[in-house]
Parts: structure tokens; sequence; C-alpha cells
């Protein structure tokens, strides 16, 4: 059965900390694994990672796909309060010609000032 | 420019009524999904549809039913409601399978 799991589950850390969040998967017929992060609402999308595009960076995110352990990490640099979040992890897959993204059920990040 | 717009915001409905949610994108989007997020679970794929006339079961398909006329909107539909079903439902669109979803603002129900 296909799955995405993310750790931790939950994270306080201080202002100017680095955190680095986990996400490992085994999904069928791997395409892309995205991040996204949800505030209150919406999730909005971070980072898109590929085969072709392993690692991506953008300002004091960034995010590695480790295709061999089936993985990827993101790392979240002097954090700040507005980065308190949940952070989702999902991974998009095929299977018999069905399309479907796996979501983690996320790690929820709290920046203390 | 809008991206993705769900109505309603909110809804309470009792069991065994219906109701219709609407989701729609300005982006010319191909592909759009309908999500439940619930506490614990993750978001989790109820319908999609890769294109306007089609659409497709996900992963928790059971109870739902969806339409897609128009490229534009794509409608979610309650034809008896549960209690099971209270959650926050979500819309997304993406320009093609696996890049990045444009999410919707939700639509939080409860059926008591």
């Amino acid at each position: 059965e296909d799955k995405v799991v993310q750790s931790p589950l939950s994270l306080v850390v201080h202002e100017g900390d680095t955190v680095t969040l986990n996400c490992s998967y085994e999904v069928t017929n791997f395409r892309s694994l995205l991040w996204y992060k949800q505030e209150k609402k919406a999730p909005t999308f971070l980072f898109m990672l590929t085969s072709s595009g392993i690692e991506k960076k953008s300002g004091r995110l960034s995010s590695i796909l480790d295709k061999k352990e089936l993985s990827s990490i993101l790392n979240i640099t002097a954090t700040q309060t507005g980065d308190s979040a949940i952070y989702l992890c999902a991974v998009a897959g095929s299977q018999s010609g069905t399309y479907k993204y796996i979501f983690g059920t996320g790690t929820r990040l709290k920046v203390l000032a | 420019n809008a991206g993705v717009t769900q109505t309603p915001k909110f809804r309470v409905l009792k069991t065994g009524q219906s109701m219709t949610l609407l989701c729609a994108q300005d982006m010319n989007h191909e592909y759009m999904y309908w999500y439940r997020q619930d506490p614990g679970m993750g978001l989790r794929l109820i319908h999609y549809s890769v294109g306007e006339g089609t659409t497709a079961k996900g992963e928790v398909p059971d109870g739902y039913n969806v339409s897609r006329l128009k490229k534009q909107n794509f409608l979610l539909g309650l034809e008896s409601a549960a209690p099971s079903q209270t959650s926050v439902y979500f819309c997304a669109s993406t320009r093609g399978y696996s890049y990045e979803q444009y999410f919707g603002p939700g639509t939080r129900l409860t059926v008591t």
C-alpha cells in the first residue's frame, strides 16, 4: 500500500533555530515529491522535487530528494515566528492508469519568539 | 486572477440531506481534485478529473459523486450526508499530472 510518513509529528523551536523535517515514502511509480506549507487555511506550494531536480532552495528554505533512500528533507534556517505552520509532504505516483497524490499527515512546527 | 475558489465556505447539514460543493479555477488547468482533511489523517483524495467531461475515483470515493461539465468547474456532491463526512474539503488544480497543486480556501462541513 502506498504511504508517505513524515517526522517528527510536531516540533517547537525558538526563533533563529534551524529545523529539519523528514518525509519518507513508498509510492508506486514515483513521479514527484512536493512540499507545502499550511497555515490556517489552504496548503501553499513550496517545492517540487523530481528525478531531474533533486535539490531546491528558496531563501531560508531548502529541500533535497534522496531517491535511493526514498526520502526527502525540508530545512528551514534562521526560523521566524511566521514559519509556524503545518508542513505537508506529498508524493505523486500512478498505478494502472490511476494518478494520485499521497499526502503525509504533516509536521506541525511552532516557532517561539 | 482569483486562482481556485470554493463555495460555500461553511455548511451544516443534517444526516440524510444532500448538497453540492462548487470549485472554480481561472488558470486554465486541466486537472482538478477534491480532497478531505481530517485530524491525524492528512489530505485524502476523493475524486479527480483529468479534463472536461472526465472523472475518476481517488482513495476515499464512497458517498461522493463529482461532475466536470466545464473545464473551469469541478462539483462535489453528497447525496445523503452522514456524520462520517464531517470534514474540511479542499479543491485543487494542476496544469498537468505530478505538478504542484493550487488549493482553494476549503469548505468546512459539519453533518449532525
